[in-house]
């Protein structure tokens, strides 16, 4: 199984609700990404985990927190977005042995929309 | 901090014709990947560069890692339609940093 599952695949919420992004792979990478990217411009980094522990944040809104659970898993909290936070959100896995190496997989993402 | 930059944005060119895009990195990079997103999908690997110099190819594509590391290019031979998309190199540190440059996007007029 070379996929990265992520629900749900289109989501439009209000400014004042919480929400929460899903990802799950089942290739046994033990680090796990978050990118926004908007239309016409490149992914941007949010988060990385490596070994369920979060290892990268990149000055990211405290509106947005990342929770991993266990290996398999990667969730994307949402609470009082703003509707420049809309965008479509991406979820990468990558093997991590001894050293960061290897490519990205990515889901097909979660498109959101903030009213 | 790390920046990835990517010329040119836009590329357009008849079917046959080559194209080629460039990535620099701000950093020596321990490696660069390149990844190819189609319109309304998510971007798709194509290959990993790890050593200063390094030449691959992939079919009509051929990717090449600077020697100081820090700067890659990609090159596709005779254009097909199939090639349309936006092309992404993207850089990576020894903390598993990945970021991605700007893009280009290349259409092909058959």
């Amino acid at each position: 199984d070379t996929e990265v599952t992520q629900t749900p695949k289109h989501l439009v919420m209000g400014m004042t609700n919480k929400k929460s992004l899903k990802c799950e792979q089942h290739m046994g990478h033990r680090a796990m990404y978050w990118y926004k990217q908007k239309a016409k411009k490149p992914p941007e980094l949010m988060f990385v985990y490596s070994y369920e522990k979060l290892s990268i944040n990149e000055s990211v809104p405290s509106r947005f927190s990342p929770e991993c659970p266990n290996s398999s898993l990667l969730n994307l909290h949402l609470h009082a977005l703003q509707p420049e936070d809309s965008a479509l959100y991406l979820c990468a896995s990558r093997p991590y042995l001894r050293e960061w190496s290897g490519e990205l997989f990515f889901g097909e993402g979660s498109r959101l929309t903030v009213l | 901090g790390q920046q990835v930059m990517q010329i040119p944005q836009y590329q357009h060119v008849q079917e046959g014709e080559d194209f080629t895009t460039y990535c620099n990195s701000s950093t020596t990079l321990s490696n660069i990947q390149w990844y190819k997103q189609r319109p309304g999908g998510h971007p798709v690997f194509l290959i990993q560069l790890v050593k200063s110099g390094e030449v691959k190819k992939q079919k009509r594509l051929t990717f090449q890692f600077g020697e100081a590391k820090k700067n890659s290019s990609l090159h596709i031979t005779a254009t097909q339609t199939t090639d349309v998309g936006t092309y992404f190199c993207a850089g990576d540190n020894q903390g598993g940093k990945l970021i991605f440059g700007q893009g280009t996007e290349l259409s092909v007029k058959p």
